[in-house]
């Protein structure tokens, strides 16, 4: 399983643009790149998946460079209620898939 | 469409009594986990269903065992709880299809204290 590296925390500002960052130098040819969201007191919600290149759904973006040993989840203008943990996940999408610690992102006024 | 649900959502157990988390969803999925969650730390993978009659060990399995009891409902149990296993429990479930996203949905979670 590859494992994955990202930053404990992180702080922002409404309306900022928010890049999280996880390192996976360990990725394999059949991985992909998932990341959940987590909200206190909540079971994680799936954000988005990519395999390569920029994804793009209607709440975050995913950035994947051309080796693949690092991605970057990006959350355009943020707010208060974007306050959560971001988990990145790697792994051959099979029932074995790892959480690793998450980063917390605290959005602030 | 209630999506996962798990009970109860609260329990206190001592030390050595044995208790059936339990979990049900309505989606149709072939595949249901079990995940803890100790406080400030990511989700560990506990026990996994591929489909209905089959279990497979995660992460941290022991002191734990599970059923599939059919498509919809997947149970924890902690035959003799220890303190160690105080956590937030939960279950989730997905379809694991080829060349299609991997979306795990979660249930509330159960908040479990072993005195």
């Amino acid at each position: 399983l590859a494992k994955t590296t990202q930053p404990i925390s992180m702080d922002s500002y409404e309306g900022q643009e928010v890049n999280i960052t996880c390192s996976h130098n360990n990725i394999a040819t059949n991985d992909y790149i998932t990341w959940y969201q987590q909200f206190p007191s909540q079971g994680p919600r799936f954000i988005i998946q990519g395999y390569k290149t920029k994804v793009t759904n209607e709440v975050a973006s995913l950035f994947i460079p051309a080796d693949r040993k690092s991605s970057t989840l990006s959350l355009p203008r943020v707010s208060l209620s974007d306050t959560a943990v971001y988990y990145c996940l790697v792994g051959p999408n099979n029932n074995d898939m790892r959480f690793g610690a998450g980063t917390r992102l605290t959005v602030k006024p | 469409n209630a999506g996962v649900t798990q009970t109860p959502k609260f329990q206190v157990l001592k030390t050595g009594q044995s208790m059936t988390l339990q979990c049900a969803q309505d989606m149709n999925h072939n595949s249901m986990y079990w995940y803890r969650q100790d406080p400030g730390m990511g989700l560990r993978l506990i026990y996994y269903s591929a489909s209905e009659g089959t279990t497979d060990k995660g992460e941290v399995p022991n002191g734990y065992n599970v059923s599939r009891l059919n498509k919809r409902e997947f149970s924890l149990r902690l035959e003799s709880a220890a303190p160690s296993q105080t956590s937030v429990y939960f279950c989730a479930s997905t379809n694991l299809r080829a060349g299609e996203t991997y979306e795990q949905y979660f249930g509330p979670g159960t908040r479990l204290t072993v005195t």
